[in-house]
């Protein structure tokens, strides 16, 4: 089935414990993003990255990190969580066209629900 | 610098009502505007996009340019309409990456 998969979906952690979420996806997409998701504030980009090796910054990288290593694999990294990251988050992937390789079209996962005493 | 604006946190209508979920946007370039939906317990999903111009589950939307806006409709809501919906642009940035950006989303309650 094609799908991205996120683990863990839930996690619970305190302060300065480093963490890494990982996502991984079997559609051959070139592009992958990270969101989190607050109330009120909607999805927000964390990271995003459009092919093995290239990433860039989304509108709220503070706090994370993330490595393209491999298309498939997107993992999130939270190097010393706070409690500002208690969050919901969501990696999305799609696949390119000759317009560029983000269509707008994102498949999900089902979250990770992250938890920062 | 881009912008979507969805007014209404909060929607509730009566099963056969119709429904309107608000999206207003922000952007100097050519948009292209999606809405998104999330029913509980499922991942977030692609609903419509303008450029497609098809009904999803008797949703529509219209891309206003002079408005600047791209609302969704539907004129009879169902019960397994609830659910939180996302309106999104895709937008290119300076770097010529096209990415995209939410709005803060509408949780839509349909009342039996």
């Amino acid at each position: 089935e094609a799908q991205v998969t996120q683990n863990p979906r839930y996690l619970i952690t305190v302060t300065g414990k480093k963490l890494t979420v990982t996502c991984s996806q079997n559609m051959n997409h070139e592009y992958m993003s990270w969101y989190r998701q607050d109330p009120g504030l909607g999805l927000r980009q964390i990271y995003y990255s459009m092919n093995v090796e290239v990433t860039d910054k989304g509108d709220v990288p503070e706090g994370y990190k993330v490595s393209r290593k491999e298309k498939r694999n997107f993992p999130l990294i939270l190097e010393s969580p706070s409690p500002n990251q208690t969050s919901l988050y969501f990696c999305a992937s799609t696949q390119g066209t000759s317009g560029g390789p983000n269509t707008g079209e994102l498949f999900f996962g089902e979250g990770s629900r992250l938890t920062v005493l | 610098a881009q912008r979507v604006t969805q007014p209404e946190k909060l929607l509730s209508v009566f099963k056969g009502a119709p429904v309107e979920l608000k999206c207003n946007y922000s952007y100097s370039g050519s948009p292209e505007l999606f809405w998104y939906v999330q029913y509980s317990r499922q991942r977030l999903q692609l609903l419509l996009r303008h450029i497609s111009r098809e009904s999803i589950k008797g949703f529509t939307a219209d891309l206003n340019k002079g408005e600047t806006s791209f609302h969704l409709k539907k004129p009879f809501a169902q019960e397994e309409d609830s659910a939180m919906y996302y309106c999104a642009l895709l937008w290119i940035s300076s770097g010529s990456a096209r990415q995209l950006t939410f709005g803060s989303g509408t949780q839509l309650t349909v009342l039996p």
